[in-house]
């Protein structure tokens, strides 16, 4: 089992919807939870950090982790056609190494 | 700089030769990690500098890859004899420190293409 799983897409949906994009994990000691984002033949930008259990908003978007669902989120409201973009989740094992999902690759349709 | 600077940005290279990828990290950042992307695959750690402390390798595939960083600073992935499954991005990163709470910031990348 890899440590984070993630669905690799592609989503696409129409401007102005809600997002959902998800990644789980496999171990319940891990603490420290960020996506990123990545435009095509870019580097990855970090788009959020979440410690813990809960939800963090900026913006138009919201970072949720459920530690005993070992699952964490990410919603995008009001998603527009910039937002289309490769999202990656990813969780600090140890004091270090990050651990990557796949990317969910997401276009928003005008 | 500004931000993670790497070079090349694009390579091509025939199967057989020797690469050499660069990074430089933000100033003053301590940490330094070199990342593998490949075509609908995760990030794949291949190694971590921090300080003048001995790097973690553990992530690099074969003793075709090795990485140095001099000075604490600018660092050097080199891959050996390229064979075609090492076409991806190869992708730097950098932090201030190691930990929670702590940012790693990414370049660009250098896309690979062995022939």
């Amino acid at each position: 089992q890899k440590e984070v799983e993630q669905d690799p897409g592609p989503l696409s949906v129409p401007e102005g919807a809600i997002v959902s994009l998800n990644c789980t994990y496999s171990n319940s000691a891990f603490q420290y939870f960020m996506w990123y984002r990545q435009y095509s033949r870019k580097g990855p930008e970090l788009l959020m950090y979440t410690y813990s259990s809960g939800n963090k908003e900026d913006g138009r978007f919201t970072a949720q982790v459920d530690k005993s669902s070992k699952y964490i989120s990410l919603f995008i409201r009001d998603s527009q056609p910039s937002d289309s973009a490769t999202y990656l989740c990813a969780i600090l094992g140890g004091t270090y190494k990050y651990i990557f999902g796949t990317g969910t690759r997401l276009k928003v349709l005008a | 700089g500004a931000g993670v600077s790497q070079s090349p940005s694009n390579k091509v290279t025939e199967k057989g030769k020797d690469v050499e990828l660069r990074c430089d990290p933000i100033s003053g950042h301590t940490a330094l990690y070199w990342y593998r992307q490949s075509l609908g695959q995760g990030l794949e750690f291949l190694i971590y500098f921090q300080g003048n402390s001995a790097p973690d390798k553990s992530g690099l595939p074969s003793d075709r890859f090795s990485a140095e960083r001099t000075g604490g600073s600018v660092s050097t992935l080199t891959i050996q004899r390229t064979q075609q499954e090492d076409s991806a991005v190869y992708l730097c990163a950098s932090s201030q420190r190691q930990g929670s709470g702590n940012t790693i910031y990414f370049g660009e990348g250098s896309w690979l293409t062995v022939v």
